[in-house]
Parts: C-alpha cells; structure tokens; sequence
C-alpha cells in the first residue's frame, strides 16, 4: 500500500525562525513528489520534484528530493506569519497522475 | 490567471438525497481529478478522468459515485445517495498533459449531509 507520511504533525515558530517539513514515501512506480499549501481552503502548488538532490527555490521556500532514501524536505527561511497554513506532501505513483496525499503539517508563526 | 471553478461553494442535504458537484477545469486542461477531505483528515485521492473515462478510482469511489463531463466543460461529481459520512471538501484538481502534469485544485465544495 503506497505511504507517505510527514512530520512533524504541527509545528509552533516565531517570526524569523527557519523550519523543516519532512515528508517520507513508500509507493510503486514513483513519478513525482509535489508540495501543496493549504490555507484557508484549496491547496496551493508550490514545487514539484522528479530528480535527486536539486534544490528547488522560490523566495524564502526551498525543496529537495532524496529518491535513495525517500524522502523530500520543505525549508522555510525567515518564517513570516503568513506562511501560517498546513503544508501538504503529495505523490504521483502508478501510471496515472492521481496523487496520494500525506497528513499535512500545520504551521503556525507567531509575531 | 485561469483557475478551477467549484460550484456550489456549499451544500447541505438530507442523508440519502442525491448531490451534483460541479467543476469547471482550467480550459485547455484535459486530466480531471476529485479529492475528498473530511474535516480535520488528509486529502484523499477519489478519482481521475481523462479522455471520457475514469483512468483510476480509490476504494472510497463506491457504486454510490459517478463522474462525468456532460457537455464537454463542467467535470461532475455525483453522489447517488448520500450518508452522514459523505459529509466533507470536495475538491476538483486538473492539469494540462501528461508532460505538464502539475495538479491546480479548485477552492472546493463543502458537503454538509445531515
């Protein structure tokens, strides 16, 4: 059964402090690994990852993929508080593109 | 910039009525997808739809679902006869090919079955 899991399940910081998502994956057929962030109601794309070990950055949010030990790491840098939201993992696996979900990391950055 | 379209934002229905979810996918779009999450869960995968047909379903997508794209642009979800456990966001995803494969999600349909 495909698997994918993230940590920490929530997460309390202050402004200014840089976090670490981590998502982990078991799957068959692995494609992709995309990072969704989910404010208020729709998840929002921020990066997609095929390929080992290239950074992905846009502004203060990086991303990186470890496909030899399956898992991937979101880091935020000077957190601000509206990064406040859950952060979602999500896998393409199989022969499709549907996508399977890990439980999210929810955020919050205090002022 | 173009966006997924949800329709209702809300519904609420009685235990065993029929609901019909609608999405309008981003238009040169032509993979559809609906996902599913109950308050407090994660997202789960229910079904993708490519081409006139469903390409893959979750264990969730039971007999009580169908899916379809009646007149060529809104991407339904339907559900036959609802139950309390159906209660949930509702949310359409599409992407453009198999190439650009990057899902956007509608803002989702909160289902409310009493």
């Amino acid at each position: 059964e495909d698997k994918v899991v993230q940590s920490p399940l929530s997460l309390v910081v202050h402004e200014g402090d840089t976090v670490t998502l981590n998502c982990s994956y078991e799957v068959t057929n692995f494609r992709s690994l995309l990072w969704y962030k989910q404010e208020k109601k729709a998840p929002t794309f921020l990066f997609m990852l095929t390929s080992s070990g290239i950074e992905k950055k846009s502004g203060r949010l990086s991303s990186i993929l470890d496909k030899k030990e399956l898992f991937s790491i979101l880091n935020i840098t000077a957190t601000q508080t509206g990064d406040s939201a859950v952060y979602l993992c999500a896998v393409e696996a199989g022969n499709n593109n549907d996508m399977r979900f890990g439980a999210g990391t929810r955020l919050t950055v205090k002022p | 910039e173009p966006e997924v379209t949800q329709t209702p934002s809300h519904q609420v229905t009685q235990m065993g009525q029929e609901v019909i979810l609608r999405c309008v996918p981003i238009s040169n779009h032509l993979y559809f997808y609906w996902y599913r999450q109950i308050l407090g869960q994660k997202v789960e995968f229910l079904v993708s739809f490519y081409n006139n047909e469903i390409s893959e379903k979750s264990e969730i997508f039971d007999d009580q679902f169908s899916v379809e794209r009646p007149d060529g642009s809104n991407f339904t979800l339907k559900i036959r006869s609802t139950k309390l456990e159906d209660s949930a966001m509702y949310f359409c995803a599409t992407h453009r090919d198999f190439v650009k494969n990057i899902q956007y999600f509608g803002a989702g349909t909160r289902l409310s079955v009493l």
